[in-house]
């Protein structure tokens, strides 16, 4: 079921660190994956994105890998900066007639210490 | 390119009170779609507009809540009468329309009902 309330789960890294979030979805015929972070009082800001029939992109210090046996997908961050804080989210999307349309998983709160 | 823009960025409204939010999209996105996050959740789509028609509205508690987006550009999203599970940030998205075009988010209107 859904988890509610402000019980999100937290990822705490050194600065220069490594970090990983992970995701897990839920609707095997999603065939668009997306993370967005969100900062205090800001909107959703696009990371990157990975389609179905691709495992792995790469961007700019970061790396999404999506595992569709297990319906698993992760962000990699590569030389973590304090500036990375914040709320990290996947979304969801599938084609047909509600293309674009997104399903937001729960968030991942990032702390990057000096 | 400017982003999307939203207003007002704060409101505190009463219970059963009406209130409005506003959202000029990035020029030339065709898709606009409506949000709302409560407190420690990933956002949760509302409504979905292709230039001025709704694509998905199934998750619009439709007796209260409306939206419109008049000659495809800028909309509206209104609700009357407030209660006070209604308090959470409401953030517009726009894109291209397609499906691995990426959603671009405004900072939202932060709703506090009393």
């Amino acid at each position: 079921g859904e988890s509610v309330g402000l019980h999100l789960p937290t990822l705490s890294v050194q600065e220069g660190d490594n970090s990983i979030i992970n995701c897990a979805y839920s609707n095997s015929a999603s065939d668009y994956f997306i993370w967005y972070k969100q900062e205090s009082g800001k909107g959703p800001q696009f990371i990157i994105d990975i389609r179905s029939n691709m495992d792995k992109r790469q961007g700019q210090r970061v790396t999404v890998l999506l595992n569709k046996t297990v319906k698993h997908l992760s962000l990699q961050i590569a030389a973590t900066q304090p500036g990375d804080s914040a709320v990290y989210f996947c979304a969801e999307g599938a084609g047909g007639t509600s293309y674009g349309k997104l399903t937001f998983g729960q968030g991942t709160i990032l702390t990057v210490h000096p | 390119e400017a982003g999307v823009a939203q207003s007002p960025r704060y409101k505190i409204i009463e219970k059963r009170q009406s209130v409005a939010f506003w959202c000029n999209p990035i020029s030339g996105h065709a898709t606009l779609y409506w949000y709302q996050q409560i407190l420690g959740q990933g956002p949760k789509l509302l409504i979905q507009f292709q230039n001025n028609g709704v694509v998905d509205d199934s998750q619009l508690p439709k007796d209260r809540f409306s939206a419109e987006r008049l000659k495809g550009v800028d909309s509206t999203l209104k609700i009357q009468p407030a209660k006070l599970e209604d308090s959470a940030v409401y953030l517009c998205a726009s894109s291209r329309g397609t499906l691995d075009q990426p959603q671009h988010f405004g900072d939202g209107t932060r709703l506090s009902i009393l």
